[in-house]
């Protein structure tokens, strides 16, 4: 049972445009929220996360949104640049079972075409 | 430099060999995880600690074991019970506050052959 859904494994877009990467979360016990972005055969670096007490973050290009009720979030970037262009991961943290538990969605490939 | 160290990078084992894969951190973190990912399949968890001599299974944690002797080090040895062990494995620590960033290593690409 996939607890953090990242619906679509590729987005494109043009450099300068919006992209737009979404979430979706099942389990109600997370209640903070991260963006990592991912190059081929590294690891993950963090990007931006927000805690479920607030409904927007921001970090220069990188903006986080959070609707708590409808169990989703979306990280939007404005303006795109081909640099961007690498693997995002949604992931999701609560306590379950006594445990701090980090769960990831399966990544969404961004391509920024210049 | 603090950091979170994954080695060997690449490594390679014949088929019903245990292999045991190195993670080590300078950070003072105490929860440390486990992940591996397979072509879109993104992150899935294999174990996760919390303290030392102390830790959790994942989401699949079949054909896997850890051990926790000390707070920097968090090896994972991969069995010859895991069916399918040729993968890229992600170690990540963070420190136990509620909502912190963790931090990846480089990652290790297992092939066994």
């Amino acid at each position: 049972d996939q607890q953090v859904k990242q619906n679509s494994p590729s987005l494109s877009v043009q450099e300068g445009r919006i992209s737009i990467l979404n979430c979706d979360y099942t389990n109600s016990m997370f209640d903070y929220f991260l963006w990592y972005k991912k190059y081929p055969a590294e690891g993950p670096t963090f990007l931006i996360s927000i805690s479920s007490i607030k409904d927007k973050n921001e970090d220069g290009r990188f903006t986080v949104f959070l609707n708590k009720s409808a169990k989703h979030l979306s990280l939007h970037i404005v303006p795109s640049q081909p640099g961007d262009s690498a693997v995002y991961f949604c992931a999701a943290s609560g306590r379950q079972g006594g445990s701090e538990k980090l769960v990831f969605g399966k990544g969404t490939k961004l391509t920024v075409n210049p | 430099d603090g950091g979170i160290t994954q080695s060997p990078k690449y490594l390679f084992r014949k088929e019903g060999q245990n292999v045991t894969l190195s993670c080590e951190q300078n950070l003072n973190h105490d929860a440390m995880y486990w992940y591996r990912q397979d072509p879109g399949q993104g992150l899935r968890l294999i174990y996760y600690s919390q303290i030392v001599n102390d830790f959790q299974k994942g989401d699949i944690a079949e054909g896997y074991s850890v051990s926790r002797e000390k707070k920097e080090s968090f090896p994972l040895t991969v069995t010859s019970a895991q069916k399918n062990p040729t993968a890229f494995y992600l170690c990540a620590s963070s420190i136990i506050s509620r909502g912190t960033e963790a931090f990846f290593g480089q990652g290790t690409r297992l092939t066994v052959v």
